[in-house]
């Protein structure tokens, strides 16, 4: 079936404009999560859904990030005033979450690379 | 403190030999998951292996197998046969239920893995 899917692919912004970073997940996945990558460094955890709802909204740099997902399935990620160092890769994943063991396997997207000039 | 630590920024191997990679944890959460995850220079993030807490046996999938030992908190990558497409960063990674019932996933910093030929 189809994996995660993420657009736009790249989006070059300039400073202090807003972007929208739009992830598909897996059909019937309920959880669905948000990392930030910049270059050469790990996955910093931004926000998790378990369904429509965000129980866990402290790995959100600022207040300039806001995310939310409808129907249980397509989410937005929203950067406002974008600066300098939101520049990275913008990876969506989702997961099962229910059905035992490893359900909560995560199942990554392609990511979105973002530059900010 | 660290919850998940990769002491191994980058590992050597000779194409066909076997390769460990190094993690250890730390959570006080007695159900909790391990992740190995592998991402190529493509940037997509792939899923390999997943060990839950209570499970007796270490995990195999194909070449590669989870060396668990809890009491050590340890959860190394072992690949055998190494391949030329094996080079890649590869990411260890745990799930914790956290109080208040929210899954933080936290992945390690990365260990990269070059397979020489």
């Amino acid at each position: 079936g189809a994996g995660v899917s993420q657009s736009p692919s790249n989006k070059v912004t300039e400073k202090g404009k807003d972007v929208e970073l739009r992830c598909d997940p897996i059909s019937g996945h309920t959880a669905l999560y948000w990392y930030r990558q910049s270059l050469g460094q790990g996955l910093e955890f931004l926000i998790y859904f378990q369904g429509n709802s965000a129980p866990d909204k402290s790995g959100l740099p600022s207040d300039r990030f806001s995310a939310e997902r409808t129907g249980g399935s397509v989410s937005t990620l929203t950067i406002q005033r974008t600066q300098q160092e939101d520049s990275a890769v913008y990876l969506c994943a989702s997961s099962p979450f229910y059905g035992g063991q490893g359900a909560d396997t995560q199942y990554f997207g392609p990511g979105t690379r973002l530059t900010v000039l | 403190a660290q919850k998940i630590t990769q002491t191994q920024p980058g590992m050597f191997v000779q194409e066909k030999e076997a390769v460990t990679l190094d993690c250890t944890y730390d959570t006080s959460d007695p159900s909790y998951g391990l992740f190995w995850y592998k991402q190529p220079s493509s940037g997509e993030m792939i899923f390999l292996i997943y060990q839950g807490s209570y499970d007796q046996q270490n995990a195999t999938e194909g070449r590669y197998s989870l060396n668990f030992q809890k009491a050590r908190k340890s959860a190394n990558l072992v690949i055998s046969a190494s391949q030329l497409g094996d080079s890649a960063m590869y990411f260890c990674a745990m799930r914790e239920i956290l109080s208040g019932g929210s899954y933080i996933p936290t992945f390690g910093r990365g260990t990269s893995l070059i397979v020489h030929p």
